[in-house]
């Protein structure tokens, strides 16, 4: 069974850069895997921050970028805020109706 | 505004059945994709299932950890989505989302607050 793997923790320091990743167990993410990105705060419901590998969802600051780095889908947050402390999850389109998420990346702002 | 509310959670024993609800307002329900997503406490988001609109003849698929024990159905008249879950086990405890599929089909846009199943003796 294919797994999606995320980095579990990262760090960044506020105004920095920082990158988080989603790869697959066998093989490498491509745009047609449809790679989205979700943002969750503790007992809040997911929200969704990119799409489609790199579309932006409304509202969401022009500071998250996605794309494909090498073999993996990525989430750029570039100058980090405070309020950016949260879980990241990414999911994947593995056809037939079936979506994968990854295990998720906790993220320190500190 | 688009809604989407579960209910239906609870405490059941192992071995039991529970069926959750999801009631949608704020869209046309009956032309979008709904899915069930779950996530046990301090665990990730699990990708449980989902129903097609009826123009996908209500085709379903499944994550191979609830394959043959859940089923997801939906009610267009009603604007509903359910998940029945059978044969429970404690490690199907977790809060229930239910989230639409956008008209892309490339994200989940709208979610739910989520229901509690707790699955133990």
């Amino acid at each position: 069974q294919t797994v999606v793997t995320q980095e579990p923790s990262f760090s960044v320091s506020p105004g920095g850069t920082v990158t988080l990743t989603c790869g697959l167990s066998s093989g490498s993410v491509s745009t047609s895997y449809y790679p989205s990105w979700y943002q969750q705060t503790p007992g809040q419901a997911p929200r969704t921050l990119i799409y489609s590998t790199k579309t932006r969802s409304s509202g969401v600051p022009d500071r998250f970028s996605g794309s494909i780095l090498g073999n993996k889908a990525a989430l750029t947050i570039t100058g980090a805020q405070a309020d950016d402390e949260s879980d990241y999850y990414c999911v994947l389109y593995m056809g037939s109706g079936i979506w994968v998420f990854g295990g998720g990346t906790k993220l320190t702002v500190l | 505004e688009v809604q989407l509310v579960e209910s239906g959670g609870g405490l059941v024993q192992p071995g039991g059945s529970l069926k959750l609800s999801c009631a949608a307002s704020g869209f046309t329900f009956s032309g979008s994709a709904m899915h069930w997503v779950r996530q046990a406490s301090g665990k990730g988001l699990e990708w449980v299932g989902r129903i097609r609109s009826k123009a996908n003849s209500y085709a379903t698929e499944y994550a191979a950890s609830v394959k043959g024990r859940f089923t997801i159905s939906r009610d267009d008249s009603k604007n509903t989505a359910h998940l029945q879950m059978n044969s429970l086990k404690t490690e199907d405890t977790a809060v229930y989302y239910c989230t639409r599929l956008s008209s892309t089909g490339q994200n989940f846009d709208y979610w739910g607050q989520g229901t509690l199943v707790t699955v133990s003796s």
